[in-house]
């Protein structure tokens, strides 16, 4: 159980362009779910927090306007790059959360490759 | 601001070695505290928990160590094996119980050698 998937694993993309990154609760319900970046050999970075049914919380420095989240369902949250550049090329993660006997616990999407061009 | 940090980058042990990973973190509220192992090109990977009130606790070949006075956490690994080659990270949270955004460390890459 506890499973979180991302769409797509990895995608190429102009610069310019928008990309959207999905992330999936598969077996359980999130209200809340986390985007993080990690750019190579570093942590990661949290983005912002996506809460079903309402607005994202972004953390200082991330662009709210260029950084697109929604969480329309318990399930399912979005991550849309809009007019993307070569210096959002970075790995993307999501992750869920629920709590269970008094904690927590997160898990974690298998990450999204964005490279842009 | 409040930070987690690790004292080494990267760690090469021997097969059948027991690993130990530092972490040093800053805030002294925090509650909760994870271990994550993360191999290349894929998400991190829980390993194991511990709260505050508590100073150690065990899972199947790790062991975290939670040392408050000084601010110090540690996983230690057992009978290391080359499927434990990752990064990893220790993640910080102000709360058990609720969803808290998490702080992660630097990270250390462990390198385990035949």
């Amino acid at each position: 159980g506890a499973v979180v998937s991302q769409h797509p694993s990895w995608v190429i993309c102009k610069s310019g362009t928008s990309v959207k990154i999905e992330c999936r609760s598969l077996d359980f319900q999130a209200t809340t779910m986390f985007w993080y970046r990690q750019f190579p050999k570093q942590s990661l970075m949290l983005m912002a927090t996506s809460n079903e049914g309402s607005k994202a919380t972004y953390e200082q420095g991330v662009e709210k306007d260029k950084f697109l989240i929604n969480h329309a369902s318990l399930t399912l949250s979005t991550l849309t790059v809009t007019s993307a550049h070569p210096e959002d090329s970075s790995f993307y993660i999501c992750s869920a959360g629920q709590a269970r006997g008094g904690s927590y616990e997160q898990y974690f999407g298998p990450g999204t490759r964005l490279t842009v061009t | 601001g409040e930070s987690v940090g690790l004292h080494l980058p990267t760690l090469s042990v021997q097969e059948g070695d027991n690993s130990i990973i530092n972490c040093a973190y800053s805030n002294s509220a925090s509650d909760y505290f994870i271990w994550y192992k993360q191999e290349s090109g894929k998400g991190p990977q829980f390993i194991i928990d511990i709260r505050s009130n508590m100073d150690k606790r065990q899972g199947q070949r790790v062991t975290v160590l939670l040392n408050k006075t000084v601010k110090h956490l540690s996983l230690q690994i057992a009978a290391t094996q080359p499927g434990d080659s990752a990064v990893y990270f220790c993640a910080e949270s102000p709360n058990t119980g609720t969803a808290s955004k998490l702080t992660f460390g630097t990270g250390t890459r462990l390198q385990v050698t035949l």
